[in-house]
């Protein structure tokens, strides 16, 4: 079956620190996998999504490589900033349905 | 470009009793899906439709739960009657043929 996991909560930096969120899947077959984000009061938004081994997705800042070997995808920005305050979903598509992880909350203090 | 939409935002109800919730996907969307989203938990999805038809509601509560999109596009999600354990917001999304679901602003239900 399909799945994800990803780093428990809340994550706490201050502005400009170096960001990484761990996320591991299991899925069958070659799912397409994404970061969606959901900032306070608003809807889940996709933030960046990687289809095939070896992609990179990147949006504002963010990066994610889809390795394969390590069936993992982890989400990193260089330098956070308050307003990326908000809860993050790893997200495997396998077939076109999805499965998200968790959510990790990230807390970006001035 | 309009997006998600849904109604209500909000709904509080006494369990036992029922309830609806009302989405319209973006214009030209064939394929439409229900999650429920458990605070502290990310969505799980309840039910897909492509055009009018179910593809998948293997994780959909059918004694309770029920859903429909009779003409392929608005869809409609009912409880009956609902449980506390239904206390969630109720997010409907939305995709064109490729693999990227946009998602409606949820109906966040209280169950009392």
């Amino acid at each position: 079956g399909n799945s994800v996991t990803q780093m428990e909560g809340p994550v706490t930096l201050s502005e400009e620190a170096f960001l990484t969120i761990n996320c591991t899947y299991t899925a069958t077959g070659y799912p397409s996998l994404f970061w969606y984000v959901q900032y306070p009061g608003e809807g889940l938004q996709l933030l960046l999504k990687a289809t095939k081994a070896d992609d990179k997705g990147s949006n504002k800042g963010f990066e994610a490589t889809y390795r394969k070997e390590t069936t993992s995808f982890h989400l990193e920005k260089g330098s956070v900033q308050v307003s990326d305050s908000a809860v993050y979903f790893c997200v495997n598509n396998a077939g076109n349905m999805l499965t998200f992880g968790g959510g990790t909350r990230l807390m970006v203090k001035p | 470009e309009a997006g998600v939409a849904q109604s209500p935002r909000y709904k509080i109800i006494e369990k036992r009793q029922s309830v609806a919730f009302w989405c319209n996907p973006i214009s030209g969307h064939a394929t439409l899906y229900w999650y429920q989203q458990i605070l502290g938990q990310g969505p799980k999805l309840l039910i897909q439709f492509q055009n009018n038809g179910v593809v998948d509601d293997s994780q959909l509560p059918k004694d309770r739960f029920s859903a429909e999109r009779l003409k392929g596009v608005d869809s409609t999600l009912k409880i009956q009657p609902a449980k506390l354990e239904d206390s969630a917001v109720y997010l409907c999304a939305s995709s064109p043929p490729s693999d990227e679901q946009y998602f409606g602003p949820g109906t966040r239900l209280t169950v009392t």
